[in-house]
């Protein structure tokens, strides 16, 4: 149980372009999402809180109007980098809470398996 | 305050060795302690956690010890495996607060040589 699926697992896109990338919770429903990303070699850096039907609530430091999260459902949060450079290369990873599910407390995060987003 | 330190930076063991990673932590609310593993190119799974109101948790070969008092934690792996090489973060966060987003040490890159 807990599984967190995110697509796509890996992208490249071109300069200037938009990507979006996809987390669901697969057998349970997350009343919080959690958007990460991590560079080689170091430690995961939050970028942005998300509830269900509320706006996301973004790290310090991070462009609100770069990185698009919408959480429409308890099972979907979406990222898109809009406008990529390739500066916003990067191994982005989403969690999850979980809610409601039998044999889980709530406070435990569950990752995805990360996409790795390349922008030339 | 919001940080979590980690310790060491990376750390070789022989097949069988007990690698120990500690971690230190400021902020007194924090009140939930997970450990996670990161094999490369994936994401971290959740391996263990621990409330304060332990001092110590064991989950098959992966132990954590907890001293509140000097607000350090640490995970012990007993008997490790070559494929218990990995990255291993500490973490820890407010249960009920700021979302329970985790606060991540800096991470400790695992080698367990055969």
């Amino acid at each position: 149980g807990a599984v967190v699926s995110q697509h796509p697992s890996w992208v490249i896109c071109k300069s200037g372009t938009s990507v979006k990338i996809e987390c669901r919770s697969l057998d349970f429903q997350a009343t919080t999402m959690f958007w990460y990303r991590q560079f080689p070699k170091q430690s995961l850096m939050l970028m942005a809180t998300s509830n269900e039907g509320s706006k996301a609530t973004y790290e310090q430091g991070v462009e609100k109007d770069k990185f698009l999260i919408n959480h429409a459902s308890l099972t979907l949060s979406t990222l898109t980098v809009t406008s990529a450079h390739p500066e916003d290369s990067s191994f982005y990873i989403c969690s999850a809470t979980v809610f409601g599910s039998a044999g889980a407390r709530s406070y435990e995060q569950y990752f995805g398996p990360g996409t790795r987003l390349t922008v030339t | 305050q919001q940080q979590v330190k980690q310790s060491p930076q990376s750390l070789i063991v022989q097949k069988g060795g007990i690698p120990i990673i500690n971690c230190a932590y400021e902020n007194t609310a924090f009140d939930y302690f997970p450990w996670y593993q990161q094999f490369p190119g994936k994401g971290p799974a959740l391996l263990i956690a621990i409330r304060p109101d332990v001092s110590e948790k064991k989950e098959g070969r992966f132990t954590i010890s907890f001293n509140k008092s000097a607000k350090q934690f640490s995970l012990h792996i007993m008997d490790s495996q070559p494929g218990d090489s990995a990255t291993y973060f500490c973490a820890a966060s407010m249960i009920y607060n700021q979302g329970g987003k985790l606060i991540f040490g800096q991470g400790t890159e695992l080698s367990v040589k055969p």
